[in-house]
This record gives C-alpha cells, sequence and structure tokens, in this order.
C-alpha cells in the first residue's frame, strides 16, 4: 500500500547502456515529479508533470526522457547512461490543495561502471 | 547559487533537549517553506510547512519559525527524542503554474539525538 513506489530500488549499469526508472502512485495525485539526488546530497528538480503534461523540465541533458502513460505513473528513461548519472533518483507526487506538499518514493541508487 | 541554504552539515542534541536546526534562503518568490524528514535508503518525508503569510506553526513537538525579513526559518524540536536522528532538509516553493510545485532543497542538517 506504498503511497509512491519506484522500482528498481538499486540498479548498476555499464556506461552506454539505457536503463528505465518507474514510478507509480496511488494517492489520487494530479501532479508527478522526478527529482535527483547528487553526490553533493543537492535534491534538485528534473522534471514535473501535470496530468500527463510536462510542466517543469529543468536543465537536464536530453538522454533523460520521462514518460507518463497516465497521471499515475511517470517514468524515467536514460540513455546512454555516463559515469556522472550515477545519483539517487526520487519520484514524487502532489496536488494542489495538498499545501505544496510533495510526497516522495523511497529513492532509486543508480550506479554507473 | 544556492537559492537555499543550510549551514550546519550536523548537529548534536542530547535526549530531552531542544533541536533547532535553520535554514536562509534568498529568493523572494518563495511562497511556502517545508521540512523534510530523511532516514538513510529512504526518500524524504514530510514533516511541516509553513505560509510566507504565517511566522509559527506547530505540530505537535516540531514548530517552525519564519522570519521573512531575515528570510530565515527554524525547525524546532522539543523534547528531541533517539528516533527523532536523521537527516533534515529544509524547502521553499514556488508555483510553477498546471498544479506543479516547484521545491528548492536545502543541502540538508544531519541530526544525532544522544540518549
Amino acid at each position: 500500500d506504498t503511497a509512491v513506489s519506484q522500482t528498481p530500488k538499486y540498479l548498476v549499469t555499464q556506461m552506454g547502456n539505457d536503463k528505465s526508472i518507474k514510478c507509480e502512485q496511488n494517492l489520487g495525485h494530479d501532479t508527478m515529479y522526478w527529482y535527483k539526488q547528487d553526490s553533493k546530497k543537492f535534491l534538485k528538480i528534473m522534471f514535473s508533470y501535470n496530468n500527463k503534461e510536462l510542466i517543469i523540465n529543468e536543465t537536464v541533458p536530453n538522454r533523460f526522457s520521462p514518460k507518463s502513460p497516465d497521471k499515475a505513473h511517470l517514468n524515467l528513461h536514460i540513455n546512454s547512461l555516463e559515469l556522472g548519472d550515477s545519483a539517487v533518483y526520487f519520484c514524487a507526487s502532489s496536488r494542489p490543495d495538498s499545501g505544496n506538499t510533495i510526497y516522495f518514493g523511497e529513492g532509486s541508487w543508480l550506479t554507473v561502471v | 547559487d544556492q537559492q537555499v541554504k543550510q549551514n550546519s552539515p550536523s548537529l548534536s542534541v542530547q535526549e530531552g533537549r531542544i533541536s533547532i536546526l535553520n535554514c536562509d534562503y534568498t529568493n523572494s518568490m518563495f511562497d511556502y517553506f517545508l521540512w523534510y524528514k530523511k532516514y538513510p535508503a529512504e526518500g524524504p518525508t514530510f514533516l511541516i510547512s509553513i505560509s510566507s503569510i504565517k511566522d509559527k506553526n506547530e505540530d505537535g513537538r516540531f514548530t517552525v519559525f519564519l522570519n521573512k525579513s531575515a528570510k530565515h526559518l527554524s525547525l524546532h524540536i522539543v523534547p528531541s527524542q533517539p528516533g527523532d536522528s536523521a537527516v533534515y532538509f529544509c524547502a521553499a516553493s514556488e508555483w510553477s503554474g498546471a498544479g506543479s510545485y516547484q521545491l528548492t532543497f536545502g543541502k540538508g542538517t544531519k541530526l544525532s539525538v544522544i540518549p
């Protein structure tokens, strides 16, 4: 009954590979996000989708492509993985009347070797 | 350029005493401020928030104070408990339109509550 769930939790892959991280929320929220926590521990927004529509697209390499098949899912696909992509990726969701509160998933630890 | 700063990377407090975590921000457009708590290998969990039109919000042992003129907020935990040991992130929110909020996070403060 996890509110925001993402898979896989841990992923180790080689440079140059393509990988996806899946995210699902069962909170009935309209907006979903991807955040990245880098080696310096900063949490930064990457993308936000509202009702399957892209709202925020921060300066992220176009190797990163979010896909929202429906408002409960927001998957992150990464092409041609690089060493610098190693980070923790957090999916999150919110709704307009939640007082700006964003609910996070448990994170996906990506290591590129 | 960091818009949200938590200048203390760590804080140690004795059980039962008060923990005070501080946060400074630079962007006047932020309209909501939030504190998140994070345990290792887990996602951030929402703790408490405050609107920019208020100066205090209290929820049980947790109180957040906002000083808009100083662009400063703080989180008070009283009394501190060992289970409060975690990394605390300060975050500031801007409305991005179409039902989307953009949170800007500080770097976090690791709180250790000593039994």
